[in-house]
């Protein structure tokens, strides 16, 4: 089972910061919170990964609680090619080299970016 | 960088065929692979896992038999669906982690959509 919860779907408006929230209140000290999304049709994409303090790159911020048991994604001005279904996963820090290193997907939320 | 190439992006086959894909690491060399699967509205599923060189390590569930992967060298690793059959259709999703600089992160292929008729 994944052990992260997102909401199902989130609507934005373009032009507008989209915050995606995700719950992971069973994380450990030594896993990463990572985020992917999936376009339709399409193979998913690496957005941005943290472990305990706020990151940043091209694509968006990730700013994780002090408790590291939440965290937001955030996208600073969504546009209608960012609709997608958004993956928040939590991940080792370590490989084991067989299937522990896998992503385990949950549900997402299913971004939609309105004109 | 870090970019992972699939094929083909599209197969459609008789039942009973056997169905190769090909996943690539373009710009890094790829210790270890992993192919997820992805069946209509829901999310992707682990597959296997396989190192450069050695066995895949498949999850519960996930026939050996039928799901022949190979990973010969450090940039290519493929999957054959063994005679296919319709409940085989399905998204097929690769992802390489990179065994340098981003090891820490899994790219994904644009994916596999594989028709069985």
């Amino acid at each position: 089972d994944a052990k992260t919860t997102q909401p199902p779907s989130m609507d934005c408006a373009e032009g507008r910061a989209a915050n995606l929230p995700c719950n992971h209140s069973t994380i450990s000290g030594n896993e990463y919170v990572y985020w992917y999304r999936q376009i339709h049709s399409q193979g998913p994409q690496y957005i941005i990964h943290g472990l305990k303090n706020n990151e940043t790159n091209e694509m968006a911020s990730l700013i994780i609680t002090e408790d590291r048991k939440s965290s937001t994604l955030i996208l600073p001005h969504a546009t209608l090619r960012d609709t997608a279904v958004y993956y928040c996963i939590v991940r080792p820090t370590t490989f084991s080299g067989g299937g522990a290193d896998g992503l385990t997907f949950g549900k997402g939320t299913h971004l939609i970016i309105q004109p | 960088g870090a970019v992972v190439s699939q094929h083909p992006s599209r197969v459609i086959c008789k039942s009973g065929t056997s169905v190769k894909i090909e996943c690539r690491s373009l710009d890094f060399q790829a210790t270890t692979m992993f192919w997820y699967r992805q069946f209509p509205k829901q999310s992707l599923m682990l597959m296997a896992t396989s190192n450069e060189g050695s066995k895949a390590t498949y999850e519960q569930g996930v026939e050996k038999d039928k799901f022949l992967i190979n990973h010969a060298s450090l940039t290519l690793s493929t999957l054959t669906v063994t005679s296919a059959h319709p409940e085989d259709s399905s998204f097929y999703i690769c992802s390489a982690r990179d065994g340098g600089w981003h090891q820490e992160t899994q790219y994904f292929g644009p994916g596999t959509r594989l028709l069985v008729l």
